[in-house]
């Protein structure tokens, strides 16, 4: 069984456009993650939400707009899709533990072409 | 977080031990040291975390420095499946849902 999945795949679409990744997870977990990693494989948190809440929105334009509908879910829709915004977008989930401890676990990724 | 230094790539034949080194000599007395990896293509994956005692699991060995200024990442025997690069991560004891701080990490190269 696929523990964090990811659709689609791969995603090439045109500037301008507006594009959703979907991202589903079945580990019971309350916390989730959206990731970017760029062109020169820098990986950067986006966004994390626990129990369908927003935690933490890490200075990305408001053309990404993440949807929790619940604790298994964390969709990401991208508006007026720029050539910047190509890249590798891996989802993850984790337990919420305080202290340093949790471990989070990823999907296989979307790649995302903005032609 | 405190920030990690690891060397930028690596290289090891089949079949023999590799020793990943970590230098962390900010890490604060509650930082956890994780350890990642991510094979081509794919999502990054948990491979071990420790505090301060060595820590072994069915991947591989966490090593830490009694001063826990530095950690070594032990594969006892690697394949080319281990092939990947390997980050290391210091994780502080604050909020449950924050992200992981990805460095460049180690490129690690397995000759045949």
């Amino acid at each position: 069984d696929t523990a964090v999945s990811q659709t689609p795949k791969y995603l090439v679409t045109q500037m301008g456009n507006d594009k959703s990744i979907k991202c589903e997870q079945n580990l019971g977990h309350d916390t989730m993650y959206w990731y970017k990693q760029d062109s020169k494989k820098f990986l950067k948190i986006m966004f994390s939400y626990n129990n369908k809440e927003l935690i933490i929105n890490e200075t990305v334009p408001n053309r990404f707009s993440p949807k929790s509908p619940d604790k298994a879910h964390l969709n990401l829709h991208i508006n007026s899709l720029e050539l910047g915004d190509s890249a590798v977008y891996f989802c993850a989930s984790s337990y919420y533990g305080t202290g340093g401890w949790n471990e989070q676990f990823f999907g296989p990724g979307t790649r995302l072409t903005v032609l | 977080d405190a920030k990690t230094t690891q060397p930028n790539s690596m290289e090891s034949n089949e079949e023999e031990p590799v020793h990943l080194p970590c230098n962390h000599s900010t890490i604060s007395g509650t930082d956890y040291i994780h350890w990642y990896r991510q094979l081509p293509s794919q999502g990054p994956e948990y491979v071990i975390h420790g505090l301060t005692s060595n820590v072994n699991n069915r991947m591989a060995s966490l090593a830490i420095a009694e001063d826990r200024k530095s950690s070594t990442l032990i594969l006892h025997r690697a394949t080319l499946r281990d092939a990947a690069v390997y980050y290391c991560i210091l994780r502080g004891p604050g909020g449950g849902a924050d992200g992981l701080t990805f460095g460049k990490g180690t490129h690690l190269i397995i000759q045949p």
